[in-house]
């Protein structure tokens, strides 16, 4: 059974469009959080979630709008879709609020790529 | 601004020698963390080292830990091909007093057989 999944696992499109990634676990996890991964494979956390309440929110643009139904569940919209937004999206879950302390489990990746 | 920076970047090795990885980071730190990634994958934890601690071991890892010189080293031992990827140390840091793991740009390792 995959403990983080994530759908679609390649996404290709033009700039200017919308487009959103999912993210499930079935870890029973407390927390999720979505990370970006660029071309030299530095990986810097954009935003967690806690029992679906946000946490933390990196700076990222408000054109990236997380949203979580339920704690099993946080998907990632993004508008208007710069070039600079292409990277591969990880997706990651935690037991714990305490993220930094605790293991992370990494869902497969999102490889986004805008034209 | 980045919290790890792993040393060397890239390292090639052949099948049962030793590959030792080293990360540096900046401020105070409650734990530090080693992940390795597979090419096309996402990241899997491999062991947890807290600031109180000096070394771990787990299998073929060895982690230590010198909070003196705000650094750490993973060495693997025996090294396989399946060896071959991304390392990478990731440390929580109290002087930025979020709950955030912050990530090194990683080592890539390569294992020929």
């Amino acid at each position: 059974d995959t403990a983080v999944s994530q759908t679609p696992k390649y996404l290709v499109t033009q700039m200017g469009n919308d487009k959103s990634i999912k993210c499930e676990q079935n870890l029973g996890h407390d927390t999720m959080y979505w990370y970006k991964q660029d071309s030299k494979k530095f990986l810097k956390i954009m935003f967690s979630y806690n029992n679906k309440e946000l946490i933390i929110n990196e700076t990222v643009p408000n054109r990236f709008s997380p949203k979580s139904p339920d704690k099993a569940h946080l998907n990632l919209h993004i508008n208007s879709l710069e070039l600079g937004d292409s990277a591969v999206y990880f997706c990651a879950s935690s037991q714990f609020l305490a993220g930094a302390t605790d293991t992370q489990y990494f869902g497969p990746g999102t490889r986004l790529t805008v034209l | 601004s980045q919290q790890g920076e792993e040393d060397p970047q890239a390292l090639s090795i052949q099948e049962g020698e030793n590959a030792t990885m080293n990360c540096s980071y900046k401020t105070s730190i409650n734990n530090l963390q080693w992940y390795r990634q597979n090419s096309g994958r996402g990241l899997v934890h491999l062991i947890l080292i807290r600031s109180n601690e000096r070394e771990k071991h787990s299998g073929r890892l060895r982690v230590t830990l010198d909070t003196s010189k705000k650094s750490s080293s993973l060495l693997i031992t025996a090294s396989r091909a399946a060896d071959t990827a991304s390392y990478f140390c990731a440390t929580d840091s109290i002087s930025y007093n979020t709950d955030k793991l912050i990530f090194g740009t990683g080592t890539r390792l390569q294992v020929f057989p």
